[in-house]
């Protein structure tokens, strides 16, 4: 298994540019989660899902959408980028309870 | 609004010095208290607390959680410079985790 993946790794956007952050699993976890990690802070939740199809805001999901077409992906949308949205944004899924997510490695994002 | 403060924000100690990190709380449908270390990556697991008066030790870190008082505390004994990190706090509610700011923890040899 190659656990929770996360692309990129490090991202550069201008304010007003949109991308996807992409997320992906192969353990067959109903649940995934995105959070965005800023210095000095613990995690904040944005998204998540308890499976396909099925999406629900977190603590901080201004400016973000989610998708979750299939069980696997789970893509981070930033429509219009902003520079309060530079931060490491982490994915993460489990099959249980919260306890049990796995984490993936992250993506650093600066927005200009 | 979920709420998980920490205390202190930072911390510096000698190797071989004890600390005690704290944690309280305030979640929605509480489920249980998670401790996380985190060393410039992403978060790894360290304990699970659900129950009140049950400490859970891993080699010289030990938790407990007090549901009375809404209240964690995680442990660490004789430290070394490889404890040094950020220590996470996060309470589990339904679907959802609140974190804190975190601890970070420096121990100078």
């Amino acid at each position: 298994n190659a656990g929770v993946t996360q692309t990129p790794k490090f991202q550069v956007l201008k304010t007003g540019q949109s991308m996807t952050l992409q997320c992906a699993q192969d353990m067959n976890h109903e649940y995934m989660s995105w959070y965005r990690q800023d210095p000095g802070m613990g995690l904040r939740l944005i998204h998540y899902s308890v499976g396909a199809g099925i999406t629900d805001q977190g603590e901080v999901p201004n400016g973000y959408n989610v998708s979750r077409s299939t069980t696997e992906d789970f893509p981070l949308r930033l429509l219009s980028a902003a520079p309060s949205q530079t931060s490491v944004y982490f994915c993460a899924s489990t099959r249980g309870g919260l306890q049990t997510q796995y984490f993936g490695p992250g993506t650093r994002l600066l927005v200009l | 609004e979920d709420k998980v403060v920490q205390s202190p924000l930072s911390l510096v100690v000698h190797e071989g010095d004890t600390v005690t990190l704290n944690c309280s709380y305030e979640v929605t449908n509480f489920r249980s208290l998670l401790w996380y270390k985190q060393e410039k990556k992403a978060p790894t697991f360290l304990f699970m607390l659900t129950s009140s008066g049950i400490e859970k030790k891993s080699g010289r870190l030990s938790s407990i959680l007090d549901k009375k008082e809404l209240f964690s505390i995680l442990n660490i004994t004789a430290t070394q410079t490889g404890d040094s990190a950020v220590y996470l706090c996060a309470g589990a509610g339904s679907y959802q985790l609140t974190f804190g700011k975190g601890t970070k923890l420096s121990v100078i040899p």
